[in-house]
Formats: structure tokens, C-alpha cells, sequence
């Protein structure tokens, strides 16, 4: 069975510092890979996506991230950070020929002046 | 493209009554999805359509859960015999086609008395 693990539960860091949110999935054949940003109260905004093509990715507000094979990751960077990414970001994974989306426990990033 | 509706926002209710939650997804979108979602978890897949057909269900998904999609458009997701259990944000997503990005509401919170 597909599972995702994010392996930091809170990342805390310094406005304008560059940041980094981890992610391995587990599975033997092709995926998709997303991230998604919460903020309070809200719903999912996708981030950005990996559907197949190049490995780096590239989406909203400055964020890209890496597909990595060999790894199985999907980390997320940001070169700066902004007060106002303090959000929870969660991984999600789906196979070819799937429809549900299995997601992480997600990363609550703090980002302190 | 007016985003995924969620109504209500937040629903109170007492142990043991019924609730029902509906979700308007993009109006080109042609699959809706169900998710729920604990404090401190990432969502979990409950249920999916493709137009009007109900094609997956989760094992999350009890008798006392049931969910529709009339026709093809909006969809309701009822609970029955609520349960402290029950408490958690019930999310709906759309795309428009398999291995695409879902796009989310904002959520129903339910919290029961």
C-alpha cells in the first residue's frame, strides 16, 4: 500500500532564511506527487505538482521541489522564507490508474521575525 | 472559475442526529472527491465520483456515511447517528480528469455536543 511520510512534524525558522520540508512516499510504481499549503481554517491550496517530465518543479509563492526516484523524495524548498508562509504544508501521493490521493501528516512551518 | 463550495462553514450538532454537507465542485470539473480530515492529521480519502457514479469508497467510510452526486454536479455527503467519533473537517476536492490536481473547498468543520 502507497503510504507518505514527512518526516519533520514542525520546522521552525527565521524570516529570509531558506527552508526545507521533507518527504518520502513508498511504492513500486509510477506516482504523482503534490504539495499543499493550509492555512487556519481553511481548505488546500495545491503548491505544485510532479506529473512526469523534469524532476524539478517549480510553483506558487517561490516554492520548488525535487523528485527524486532513486529516493523516493519529494522535498519542498524555499530560498527565503516570508512571515506569512507559517502555514501547515502536506505531501500527497497518487498512482497511475488511482483516483484518492494519500496525503502526510503534515509540516507546520513557523516562520518567526 | 468560482473554486470548490463547501456549506456549511461549521456544523454544531448533538450525539446521535444527522447531518448532511453539501459541496459544489468547478462547474468543468467531472470528479468530486470526499476527504476527512483529523486535528494534527492529513486528510483521509473517503469517497469518489466520476460524474454521477460513486466508483470508490473507503473503508473509513461506515453504513452510517452515505454520499451522492444526483446529477453529476453538486454532491451531498449525510451522516447518520452522529458519534463523538465524527468530529473532524470533512473536505470536498474536484479535477477534471484521473491523475490531476484535486482542487479543495474550505472545508465543513463538525464538532459534536
Amino acid at each position: 500500500a502507497q503510504s507518505v511520510t514527512q518526516l519533520d512534524s514542525q520546522v521552525p525558522v527565521f524570516e529570509e532564511a531558506p527552508v526545507e520540508l521533507r518527504c518520502n512516499y513508498s511504492s513500486s510504481v509510477s506516482v504523482y506527487l503534490f504539495w499543499y499549503v493550509q492555512y487556519p481554517n481553511q481548505g488546500l491550496q495545491l503548491l505544485l505538482k510532479y506529473l512526469s517530465g523534469s524532476t524539478l518543479v517549480k510553483g506558487i509563492n517561490g516554492f520548488e521541489a525535487e523528485f527524486n526516484k532513486s529516493q523516493t523524495s519529494f522535498h519542498l524548498r524555499k530560498p527565503s522564507v516570508h512571515i506569512s508562509d507559517t502555514a501547515e504544508y502536506f505531501c500527497a501521493v497518487t498512482q497511475s490508474g488511482y483516483n484518492k490521493l494519500i496525503f502526510g501528516a503534515g509540516t507546520r512551518l513557523a516562520v518567526h521575525p | 472559475d468560482t473554486g470548490v463550495s463547501q456549506d456549511p462553514r461549521h456544523k454544531i450538532t448533538k450525539r446521535g442526529q444527522n447531518v448532511t454537507f453539501r459541496c459544489d465542485p468547478i462547474s468543468e470539473h467531472n470528479r468530486l472527491y470526499w476527504y476527512r480530515q483529523t486535528l494534527g492529521q492529513g486528510p483521509e480519502f473517503l469517497t469518489y465520483f466520476q460524474n454521477e457514479a460513486q466508483l470508490e469508497k473507503s473503508r473509513l467510510l461506515s453504513d452510517r456515511f452515505s454520499a451522492e452526486r444526483p446529477k453529476g454536479s453538486f454532491s451531498t455527503l449525510e451522516i447518520q447517528r452522529t458519534e463523538q467519533g465524527d468530529s473532524a473537517m470533512y473536505l470536498c476536492a474536484s479535477s477534471w480528469g484521473q491523475n490531476q490536481p484535486q482542487h479543495f473547498g474550505d472545508g465543513t468543520r463538525l464538532s459534536i455536543l
